[in-house]
């Protein structure tokens, strides 16, 4: 059974129109992280929920945003998104309590057109 | 501060030969280190880990690595490629700290020779 899910799997925007990514996890997980993957490149971490507490980082810009509304639920929101942010956005969960694991969602392609 | 370095961002193989995925890290504190396997338009799933126990590690599809602190590396290993091996590998590392956040080298695409 999937445990962090990602939806959609593949998501096309234009230019400029606000668009959000879900990320969904079963394992009850304290710490939830969207990074982001351009192609052919290493994934690069845009910020973090450690419980309630969002911790961006330095170089995220603000056009990207994230709520976690409980703990099961993560949102990346893009509120106007360029063409270089065409990318694969990855949801990770991690229980700092207990696992030195993060696990991933299958990401979610977005285009922007 | 913790770092990962991926020697070879292409490895190329042929079917049945030994594959040898390189990795060398860099951390102030004992790290936690892992390796990933992406497919095209997939998430990362982990291949294996090391965190502190046995420094042999033995992953899922055959694969294992071996931590060296001596040599600060953590190289992937397989006996014996098949095709479906070809993928893009990431080595990452990662504290107990920080909020267990990753650090991902650039990645090692892998292609399997017929």
């Amino acid at each position: 059974d999937a445990m962090v899910i990602q939806n959609p799997r593949y998501q096309v925007t234009q230019f400029g129109k606000p668009v959000t990514l879900s990320c969904s996890q079963t394992l009850n997980h304290n710490v939830m992280y969207w990074y982001q993957q351009k192609s052919s490149q290493a994934p690069k971490l845009l910020f973090h929920y450690y419980d309630k507490d969002f911790n961006n980082e330095a170089d995220t810009p603000d056009n990207f945003q994230s709520r976690r509304p409980n703990t099961s639920f993560c949102f990346l929101d893009i509120r106007s998104p360029g063409l270089g942010d065409a990318a694969m956005y990855l949801c990770a969960t991690r229980d700092l309590r207990s696992t030195d694991t993060q696990y991933f969602g299958p990401g979610t392609r977005l285009t922007v057109l | 501060a913790q770092s990962v370095t991926q020697l070879g961002s292409h490895v190329s193989v042929s079917e049945g030969a030994l594959v040898l995925l390189r990795c060398n890290y860099s951390s102030s504190v004992p790290p936690y280190l892992f390796w990933y396997v992406q497919y095209p338009n997939q998430g990362l799933q982990l291949l294996l880990k090391y965190t502190s126990a046995a420094t042999l590690v033995k992953g899922i599809n055959g694969f294992e690595a071996e931590f060296k602190k001596s040599e600060t590396s953590f190289h992937l290993t397989k006996p014996s490629a098949h095709m479906s091996d070809a993928a893009e590998y990431f080595c990452a590392v990662s504290l107990n700290t920080n909020a267990g956040k990753s650090t991902f080298g650039d990645g090692t695409t892998l292609t399997v020779k017929p």
